[in-house]
């Protein structure tokens, strides 16, 4: 199993661009989950998914879009960029969405917005 | 309001001592502990979780943790910390009923000296 991969490792935009950020598992998980980090302040919660059709927003969830239209692939879209999105961006997924379900991280997305 | 507390920044200790990283926690509920580390340029990997039962948990790489539940407490030790252990480690938590929601700490960079 690949685990859980993400789309680009690095990217640049200027502010007002747009673009998804990929992320896909293999291990067939209903859960998954975007998570910006930013320093100082360890992992926030952007979105978040149980399963396919089913969306939900975490703690900081302005300024992004998802959508799960299959079990595979949680794309993070960010729809007019801003200079205080620029972080790392981390996917992750579970099994389930339950509580004791330990979350699988994707090596990150670095983004920079200019 | 769920939190966790990660009260040091970093931590300096020599290859051969032990270690301890420090988290404390804040929920209502019974909670679900998790600790991760992530080295340079890279994504979280999960080290160890408390569910339930044993007080001592052990994980990965030599590692365990201490749930306190009066001090509300969930401390990340090894008996002997090698160079390779440099690295930012965080603590995370969930609760029942809280679907999905890690609620991270902000970290804490443990650098092991030769």
């Amino acid at each position: 199993n690949a685990g859980v991969t993400q789309t680009p490792k690095f990217q640049v935009l200027k502010t007002g661009q747009s673009m998804t950020l990929q992320c896909a598992q293999d291990m067939n998980h209903e859960y998954m989950s975007w998570y910006r980090q930013d320093p100082g302040m360890g992992l926030r919660l952007i979105h978040y998914s149980v399963g396919a059709g089913i969306t939900d927003q975490g703690e900081v969830p302005n300024g992004y879009n998802v959508s799960r239209s299959t079990t595979e692939d949680f794309p993070l879209r960010l729809l007019s960029a801003a200079p205080s999105q620029t972080s790392v961006y981390f996917c992750a997924s579970s099994r389930r969405g339950d509580s004791t379900d330990t979350q699988y991280f994707g090596p990150g997305t670095r983004l920079t917005v200019l | 309001a769920q939190s966790v507390a990660q009260p040091e920044d970093q931590v300096n200790v020599a290859e051969g001592n032990p270690l301890t990283v420090k988290c404390t926690y804040s929920v209502s509920g019974n909670p679900y502990l998790f600790w991760y580390v992530q080295y340079p340029n890279r994504g979280l990997q999960f080290l160890l979780k408390y569910i339930t039962g044993d007080n001592l948990v052990k994980g990965s790489y030599g590692f365990e943790a201490e749930f306190n539940k009066s001090q509300t407490s969930f401390h990340l030790k090894k008996p002997s910390a090698l160079v390779s252990d440099s690295a930012l480690y965080f603590c995370a938590v969930r609760t029942s009923g809280n679907t999905g929601k890690l609620i991270f700490g902000q970290g804490t960079t443990l650098q092991v000296k030769p």
